[in-house]
């Protein structure tokens, strides 16, 4: 089955700065890739996500890049807030048309420290 | 539109009782996923369905875990018994349609077991 490693495990940032989070699958039939954010005592909120004929997608301060050849993707934050600390997720899902199955990575947790 | 609900919020048992868990789709939402999250780490797909037919339910330890979704609405997933193993954060996420550009998958706020 489908395997995703998610670096780095921890984060911290100052405010303003930007924050990189990168993850590799293993499976080449993976077509689909979101990032979650997830803040405490709460389930994980889809913030962006690209598929695999697309190589970069942007959404005012985040933006994913994929390169398929590496089997990799990246989360960037620019400009990073406060409010941006959080555990951040990839995932990757194989999606036939009628199924879709998520396999999430171990998480990232951001810090952004004034 | 309303988010995923689940109840309850918090769950604390003892070894070897029996616990179920209740969630509550996105209107409109033909699939639903249970997810389990162990502490530290991404949540991982126990279950799917697809209206009320299960469509992948590999990853489910099935002695002792059991999903129904009558109706093809709510969806009730229940332990029995309780491993000290299966303390998690138990996720349900609904998507529109899976393997489309409506496939987004909307988690609600988790059940929290802790089991003694």
């Amino acid at each position: 089955g489908e395997n995703v490693e998610q670096h780095p495990s921890t984060l911290s940032v100052q405010e303003g700065d930007s924050a990189v989070i990168k993850c590799t699958y293993s499976d080449s039939a993976s077509n689909y890739f979101p990032w979650y954010k997830q803040e405490l005592g709460k389930g994980p909120q889809l913030i962006i996500d690209i598929r695999s004929n697309v190589g970069e997608k942007k959404d005012q301060r985040i933006a994913v890049t994929l390169n398929k050849t590496a089997k990799h993707f990246s989360l960037h934050i620019t400009e990073t807030q406060p409010e941006d600390s959080a555990v951040y997720f990839c995932a990757a899902s194989i999606n036939t048309g009628t199924a879709s199955k998520l396999t999430f990575g171990t998480g990232t947790r951001l810090q952004v420290t004034l | 539109e309303a988010g995923v609900a689940q109840s309850p919020r918090y769950k604390i048992i003892e070894k070897r009782q029996s616990v179920a868990f209740w969630c509550n789709p996105i209107s409109g939402h033909a699939t639903l996923y249970w997810y389990q999250q162990i502490l530290g780490q991404g949540p991982k797909l126990l279950i799917q369905f697809q209206n009320n037919g299960v469509v992948d339910d590999s990853q489910l330890p099935k002695d002792r875990f059991s999903a129904e979704r009558l109706k093809g609405v709510d969806s009730t997933l229940k332990i029995q018994p309780a491993k000290l193993e299966d303390s998690a954060v138990y996720l349900c996420a609904s998507s529109r349609k899976p393997g489309t550009r409506e496939e987004t998958q909307y988690f609600g706020p988790g059940t929290r077991l802790l089991v003694l």
